[in-house]
């Protein structure tokens, strides 16, 4: 089983949708939640982290059920520059119980809002 | 944004070329890494530095060598890789090497392995 899992897309939708992305993790000791959004050919860059009580940040829901080990990212009245590749990543304790947090980035879900 | 610099962009490069990829970052982080990003996979980490000390091998092949001279640059020095080497190569810093801790990635580095 993949470390985290996410449904890989690709998600086509009209401007002014509201979508959805899911994503699973295996290890249940996996302390910090993040989505990174790539645009093609870039850097993942940091959308939000994501807490047990949940969290939105404008048009922008996440979600964590720890007892699922399940994350969950909302996207509300989609927009264009919205398209992307989505990354769910899950941060662990390094191996050897170093303090060392490691990062484990899913496949990514790709996003393409049409107009 | 410059937080994070990597050159060069692009490199094409035989099987037993010697290469290195360089790495800056601006924004006083304590804390480098190397990942890379294959066609389709998902993005993997290579080796993480600590205070310039590598905390963090995963496992990555010897023709792979990373160098941290300081804070502030790191290196990934490359030998006769093969052409299933060739991927997006990403740098990154962060403040700490702790959860919680956000991870600001560099450009990237597209290497071609012919």
């Amino acid at each position: 089983r993949k470390e985290v899992e996410q449904d890989p897309g690709p998600f086509n939708v009209p401007e002014g949708a509201t979508v959805a992305f899911n994503c699973t993790y295996s290890n249940s000791a996996s302390q910090s939640f993040f989505w990174y959004r790539q645009d093609c050919r870039k850097e993942p860059k940091l959308l939000m982290s994501v807490y047990s009580s949940g969290n939105e940040d404008g048009r922008f829901t996440a979600q964590l059920n720890r007892a699922s080990q399940y994350i969950s990212l909302l996207i509300r009245d989609s927009k264009l520059s919205d398209s992307a590749t989505y990354l769910c990543v899950v941060m662990s304790d390094g191996a050897g119980g170093t303090s060392y947090g490691k990062l484990t980035f899913g496949q990514g879900t790709i996003l393409t809002v049409h107009p | 944004e410059t937080g994070v610099t990597q050159t060069p962009r692009h490199l094409v490069m035989g099987m037993t070329n010697k290469k290195s990829l360089k790495c800056e970052q601006h924004l006083g982080h304590n804390a480098m890494y190397w990942y890379k990003q294959s066609a389709k996979k998902p993005l993997e980490l290579m080796f993480v530095y600590n205070f310039k000390e590598q905390t963090e091998n995963n496992s990555v092949p010897s023709r792979f060598s990373p160098e941290c001279p300081n804070s502030s640059h790191l290196f990934l020095h490359l030998h006769t890789l093969q052409p299933e080497d060739s991927a997006l190569y990403l740098c990154a810093s962060s403040q700490r090497v702790v959860p919680e801790e956000t991870q600001y990635f560099g450009p990237g580095t597209r290497l071609l392995v012919l």
